[in-house]
């Protein structure tokens, strides 16, 4: 197993399904990311986590709850989703938040549709 | 602010064609750039970065440089394949880590 990986891949769920999408990395990174990837649009970053700590939320709506239980796991719990809601969810991590250690590697994504 | 423009696409080519995508950019301070491609059906994977002025990323025949005079970081790739088409991404990391980025540009390579 190597790089970051999602599941599920695909997920459809109704307005009132709870669902969560996990991710994990295989890296030994530190610092691990949710970005929202929509049509047309450029990757809008969701949640930033760095030792397992919440460092950065970019005013995201509360039926999208992270969590990060260890440096490797990484989950968005989903709950009374809205139609707008469906994108690529795409997972990524680096070996840590700051510019020396910039690279980031992402994972293949979720494919969510909200109905 | 931050922020990243690309052109838009798609960008269709002929097989063994001069590739240029166009990246510009806006930020406070230096930040380290970065070309990301996403192939049908993948996540995103990094294909080269830069980190200060004049430096030059490459990977797979492709390079970018980043120009600090016309904040510029054009993606360039002198022959391409069939194998290249993808959506391209520019995106910069400012100095809070977070990594600001162009809506893509999806490039169609035609036998």
């Amino acid at each position: 197993e190597t790089g970051v990986t999602q599941t599920p891949r695909h997920l459809v769920m109704g307005m009132t399904n709870k669902k969560s999408l996990k991710c994990e990395q295989h890296l030994g990174h530190n610092a691990m990311y949710w970005y929202k990837q929509s049509a047309k649009k450029p990757l809008e970053l969701m949640f930033v986590y760095s030792l397992e700590e919440r460092v950065e939320n970019n005013s995201v709506p509360s039926r999208f709850s992270p969590e990060c239980p260890n440096s490797s796991h990484l989950f968005l719990h989903l709950h009374t989703l809205q139609p707008e809601d469906s994108a690529l969810y795409l997972c990524a991590s680096s070996q840590d938040t700051s510019v020396e250690t910039d690279t980031q590697y992402f994972g293949p994504g979720t494919r969510l549709t909200v109905l | 602010g931050n922020s990243v423009t690309q052109m838009e696409g798609p960008v269709t080519l002929s097989e063994e064609a001069f590739l240029t995508i166009n990246c510009t950019y806006t930020a406070t301070g230096y930040p380290s750039l970065f070309w990301y491609v996403q192939y049908p059906g993948e996540g995103l994977q990094l294909l080269l970065k830069a980190t200060k002025a004049d430096d030059k990323g490459s990977n797979k025949g492709f390079e970018a440089t980043y120009r600090k005079e016309t904040t510029s970081f054009h993606l360039e790739k002198g022959s391409v394949q069939v194998s290249d088409s993808a959506v391209y991404f520019c995106a910069l990391l400012t100095s809070n880590y977070q990594l600001i980025w162009g809506a893509g540009t999806k490039l169609i390579i035609k036998p």
